[in-house]
């Protein structure tokens, strides 16, 4: 069965630390990564998505993938209180299977 | 903002009773995916529609679930008989290529 391993299950950060999120896949099918992030009572949100070996950096937030190693990660510089939810990667095939890691608890203390 | 629309925001149910809430998928997307989410923990898989079809689901939904997409603009899911272990947030999503977009959600408290 496909599955995205994410780590840590919960981090704690200072704010204006860096938080830094981990998954790995296990199936080389997986073409497509996403980074979403779930405030509490919400809906995950969409924060970036990486199909590139490579960095990609959206403002504070820079996604990593190394597709040899099924590797995808998500740091988050400069980390902020708002910042604080839980994040979630996502892994797409090319056929629209869309696999979820099982979350990390990112809290960012003030 | 891409749009997943999903009804009623909050249901409360008493055991036994049915429930149904509905999704509205984002215009153009033909992958619908139903998720269970407990205590803002990890998304538990639970059905997935390609063009209306449904291709793959757990064994929770066969047996008291039901899920139809009768057109490309809404899907819903029903629980037949509400149970308290069915108190979750249920999570819709659409997608089409790389694009993933959710719903805000129905949480449904069963008492």
């Amino acid at each position: 069965q496909q599955k995205v391993q994410q780590s840590p299950e919960s981090l704690s950060v200072p704010e204006g630390g860096m938080a830094s999120l981990n998954c790995t896949s296990s199936d080389r099918n997986f073409q497509y990564f996403w980074w979403y992030r779930q405030h509490s009572g919400e809906g995950p949100k969409a924060l970036m998505s990486i199909f590139s070996d490579g960095d990609k950096k959206e403002g504070r937030f820079t996604a990593h993938l190394n597709k040899a190693s099924l590797h995808v990660s998500l740091h988050i510089r400069d980390s902020q209180p708002s910042d604080s939810a839980l994040y979630f990667c996502a892994a797409i095939t090319g056929g629209y299977k869309v696999v979820f890691g099982s979350g990390t608890r990112l809290l960012v203390s003030p | 903002d891409a749009a997943v629309t999903q009804k009623p925001r909050y249901l409360i149910k008493m055991k036994g009773q049915e429930a149904e809430m509905k999704c509205i998928p984002e215009k153009g997307h033909t992958a619908v995916f139903w998720y269970q989410q407990k205590q803002s923990k990890e998304l538990k898989f639970l059905i997935y529609f390609q063009n209306q079809q449904p291709l793959d689901q757990i064994d929770m939904v066969k047996e008291r679930f039901s899920a139809v997409c009768p057109s490309s603009s809404l899907c819903s899911l029903g629980i037949r008989t509400c149970e308290a272990e069915d108190s979750a947030l249920y999570l819709c999503s659409s997608s089409q290529g790389e694009e993933v977009f959710f719903g805000k959600g129905t949480r449904l408290t069963v008492v």
